[in-house]
């Protein structure tokens, strides 16, 4: 069974401040999908960036990076400029070929003014 | 283009009674799944449904639980006799015709159930 694993509990960033979020899995299948969802105060899981496991280029959103490491089975996120907006709960997510979505235990992230 | 629907948002029941969570996926998809996400927790999957007909249920608990997503109308996630561990907020996200992993699981916004 995959896992997913992300192992800062909370991370604080300055406003306009550069973070990474970290995120580890474990399967033994090559070909996957990993996501970041970020879960506001309101409780809406919004889909913030998405990394198909073939390709080697890593994803980027506006301010939204990824660091892809296949071998490693490492996803990190990282944020540029970072906004009050920003602050959430961080969710790492992996999803086989087909069906469901496996998530990480979340990221609390603090922006401070 | 309506998302993912989910009813009711807030739902309170006493331990034994039934609770029913209905999530209306957006339209053209047919693939949905349920989560449950306990407090202070990530989102753990539960069921994965297409019309009429149950993909995977590895999720489920064995006992008080099921969901239907029905030919025509809303899926819907059952619970029967809840206890207080029931208490928790449950997602509904649905995904295009494929289920094909590239393609995004859009998020309802979900129903917290408390159980009293």
């Amino acid at each position: 069974a995959q896992t997913v694993t992300q192992s800062q509990p909370e991370m604080s960033v300055q406003e306009a401040e550069t973070v990474t979020l970290s995120c580890t899995y474990d399967t033994s299948e090559s070909d996957y999908y990993l996501f970041w969802y970020k879960q506001p105060p309101s409780r809406q899981m919004i889909l913030v960036i998405r990394q198909e496991a073939y390709k080697q280029q890593n994803a980027t959103e506006n301010r939204f990076s990824v660091n892809f490491q296949k071998a490693a089975k490492s996803f990190s996120l990282k944020i540029s400029d970072s906004q009050l907006g920003d602050a959430a709960m961080y969710f790492c997510a992996y999803r086989s070929d087909y069906g469901k979505l496996t998530f990480g235990q979340g990221t609390i992230l603090t922006v401070h003014p | 283009n309506a998302g993912v629907m989910q009813n009711p948002r807030h739902l309170v029941r006493r331990r034994g009674q039934e609770a029913r969570l209905r999530c209306s996926p957006m339209k053209g998809h047919s693939h949905v799944y349920w989560y449950r996400q306990l407090p202070e927790e990530g989102l753990k999957f539960m069921v994965y449904l297409q019309k009429e007909n149950i993909i995977d249920e590895s999720g489920m608990p064995k006992e008080r639980f099921s969901a239907e997503f029905p030919k025509e109308g809303p899926s819907i996630l059952r619970i029967q006799q809840v206890v207080r561990g029931d208490s928790a907020a449950y997602f509904c996200a649905s995904s295009p015709p494929s289920g094909q992993g590239k393609y995004e699981q859009y998020f309802g916004p979900g129903t917290r159930l408390t159980v009293t």
